[in-house]
């Protein structure tokens, strides 16, 4: 299993400039999660999806959206960006037991806007 | 979600026993305890986790007190490739809050 997988590994965009981020897990999971990570600070959940056509925001989702569309593959859309966008950004997934969840994550994607 | 309380950082020597604490005095009954790393700017990797009692895997042994209100990490013989941020995160559902955590330096 290739587990989480993350492209592009790194990017620079200008502000204004759209992208997506792309994420693919192959493990099964139904949860998958996105979160942005700032310098010297923890993460920050995103949006997340609890399956197929389900997804809802986290604590920072503001600039961003998101699709489900399989349960492979949680795409990352950024729209008109904005230097504040400057971060890394990690995908994981998660299958549960009862109330314990595990997740998985991503190497990462490297977003630099200017 | 209960909050956490971590120490920013910790030293450890090679192949001795690091010990990782964690205050979590608020925590709810169905609340489990997890700990999970981030070596230097790689994607976080899951530790462990535990809701009552002990835990111990091939990674490290997850201590939680009897009232629940705090847990250690025990990771038996830490090596220079422990070296990493640990956060103890408590939560009832898939939503995990990461803190800052706690870097640990293994010193050779």
């Amino acid at each position: 299993n290739a587990g989480v997988t993350q492209t592009p590994k790194f990017r620079i965009l200008k502000i204004g400039q759209s992208m997506t981020l792309q994420c693919t897990q192959d493990m099964n999971h139904n949860y998958m999660y996105w979160y942005r990570q700032d310098p010297g600070m923890g993460l920050k959940l995103i949006y997340y999806s609890v399956g197929a056509g389900i997804t809802d925001k986290g604590e920072v989702p503001n600039g961003y959206n998101v699709s489900r569309s399989t349960t492979e593959d949680f795409p990352l859309r950024l729209e008109l960006a904005a230097p504040s966008q400057t971060s890394v950004y990690f995908c994981a997934s998660s299958y549960t037991q009862g109330l314990s969840y595990e997740q998985y994550f991503g190497p990462g994607t490297r977003l630099t806007v200017t | 979600d209960a909050k956490t309380t971590q120490p920013p950082s910790m030293d450890c020597a090679e192949g001795r026993a690091a010990n990782l604490p964690c205050n979590h005095s608020t925590i709810s009954g169905n609340e489990y305890v997890y700990w999970y790393r981030q070596i230097h700017s790689q994607g976080p990797q899951y530790i462990i986790h535990g809701l009552k009692n002990n835990e111990t895997n091939e990674m490290a042994s997850l201590i939680i007190t009897e009232d629940r209100k705090s847990s250690t990490l025990i990771l038996p013989h830490a090596t220079l490739r422990d070296t990493a941020v640990y956060y103890c995160i408590v939560t009832r559902g898939n939503k995990i809050i990461f803190g800052k955590g706690t870097r640990l330096h293994i010193l050779p």
